[in-house]
């Protein structure tokens, strides 16, 4: 299985709502990475875990929450989002930190 | 953070034709190279990864060439198909950057039939 999954495919919430993003490997992959990409933009970096510890934060705001309940799953926990977060999120992995990543489809959240 | 240049923006091109497109990257802090190929509504696909000055990959009709002496890396594509149509993306590491990775805007290509 050479995939990365992401659930949702789309979301839609209002700037009240707490949602989470949901990213899946089953690759034995132990670095997992969440990314924000605006339109026309390229990817940004948001945070990096490795071995289920958090290892970057590019300083992103507190709304966003991380977390590594295993070393499969990647979750992004979304709590009063501005209109500006509305943007494609797309979650990577790699065997170890500095490995080729492979990417999800991404999900694309709109924030109302 | 590393700045990544990608030209050009778009491409259009015929099917049969051959092209080529660059990427930019800081030659003096450099660690590897990464191209992944794009298509709309799915993933990025890891296409090659290059380290060392000379580096030449090929899979397939595409191949990519990398100089870090003088800081570019070009992608071309043998007789473009209309399935190779696509965002082509680079992203760079350097040796201070750790597991980050700074992506190009990408180049659009786009084979008409």
């Amino acid at each position: 299985d050479t995939e990365v999954t992401q659930t949702p495919k789309h979301l839609v919430m209002g700037m009240t709502n707490k949602k989470s993003l949901k990213c899946e490997q089953h690759m034995g992959h132990r670095a997992m990475y969440w990314y924000k990409q605006k339109a026309k933009k390229p990817p940004e970096l948001m945070f990096v875990y490795s071995y289920e510890k958090l290892s970057i934060n590019e300083s992103v705001p507190s709304r966003f929450s991380p977390e590594c309940p295993n070393s499969s799953l990647l979750n992004l926990h979304l709590h009063a989002l501005q209109p500006e977060d509305s943007a494609l999120y797309l979650c990577a992995s790699s065997q170890v930190l500095v490995e080729t990543q492979y990417f999800g489809p991404g999900t694309r959240l709109l924030v109302l | 953070i590393l700045n990544v240049e990608q030209s050009p923006q778009s491409l259009h091109v015929q099917e049969g034709d051959s092209t080529n497109f660059t990427c930019s990257f800081p030659s003096s802090n450099f660690y590897a190279l990464h191209w992944y190929r794009w298509e709309t509504a799915k993933s990025p696909e890891a296409l090659f990864v290059m380290t060392l000055n000379g580096d030449e990959k090929k899979k397939g009709r595409i191949s990519a060439t990398l100089n870090t002496k003088e800081g570019y890396s070009y992608l071309y594509i043998k007789g473009s198909q209309p399935e190779d149509s696509a965002t082509y993306l680079c992203a760079a590491r350097g040796e201070t950057s750790g597991s980050r990775l700074t992506f190009g805007e990408g180049t659009q290509l786009t084979v008409n039939p």
